[in-house]
């Protein structure tokens, strides 16, 4: 086990680019989860998946934002058209089916920041 | 929807002193969690506490679902405790977890 993955860890980019992260999961979740964290804020959930399906998502997350778990291993945030007020850290947790039972794991976070 | 606050939203502590930190929520949850965030970034799960008691080492906590609060208690505080500690609620059967803003912990040597 060697707990949630993310990459990369940081990211500079300019306004209008496109950027995508990626998640990789405890082996054995099935669930994963998307959050965004702004400094001094606590993290805010943006979508989550349960094996490949996209079961729920934020409304902070506008049309610019998607994310897709093909395989129901790793999966991919994507945001386009990047604006400065994307920069944030984006976190990954997974957890086992019924995280009300087993709880999340957080990944360490990709820091996003948009010039 | 279901507000999650904590308390104090700042705390600075000698090195060996004990503190309290609490987290009241709005309304029903399935469950809850702390969380430490290091300086890195990195949230480290500290206890998955529905109900009841649980240490582990120098720390532990408490949670009255009934009352809708909980109570993560640091003793003999070292500088390494140093960090934000979030508490966050399951709300739903989907697992969505909702935080609280968070206490910034610093601990003085």
């Amino acid at each position: 086990d060697t707990g949630v993955s993310q990459n990369p860890r940081h990211k500079i980019t300019k306004r209008g680019q496109n950027v995508t992260f990626r998640c990789d999961p405890i082996s054995e979740h099935n669930r994963l989860y998307w959050y965004r964290q702004t400094l001094g804020q606590g993290p805010e959930f943006l979508t989550y998946f349960q094996n490949e399906a996209q079961l729920e998502k934020s409304r902070l997350l506008s049309d610019r934002f998607s994310a897709e778990r093909p395989k129901g291993s790793f999966s991919t945030l994507e945001i386009q058209r990047t604006e400065q007020g994307d920069s944030a850290m984006y976190l990954c947790a997974s957890s086992r089916a019924g995280p009300g039972v087993y709880g999340y794991t957080f990944g360490s976070g990709t820091r996003l920041t948009v010039v | 929807g279901i507000q999650v606050e904590q308390s104090p939203p700042d705390l600075i502590l000698q090195e060996g002193a004990n503190s309290t930190l609490r987290c009241n929520f709005s309304d029903s949850v399935n469950n809850l969690q702390w969380f430490h965030q290091n300086p890195w970034g990195q949230l480290i799960n500290l206890f998955y506490i529905p109900s009841g008691t649980k240490q582990n080492g120098r720390l532990s906590a408490t949670t009255v679902a009934t009352e809708r609060y909980s109570l993560l208690y640091i003793s003999s505080s070292q500088t390494t405790d140093s960090g934000v500690y979030f508490c966050a609620v399951f709300y739903n059967q989907g697992g969505k977890l909702i935080f609280g803003q968070g206490t910034e912990l610093s601990v003085k040597p």
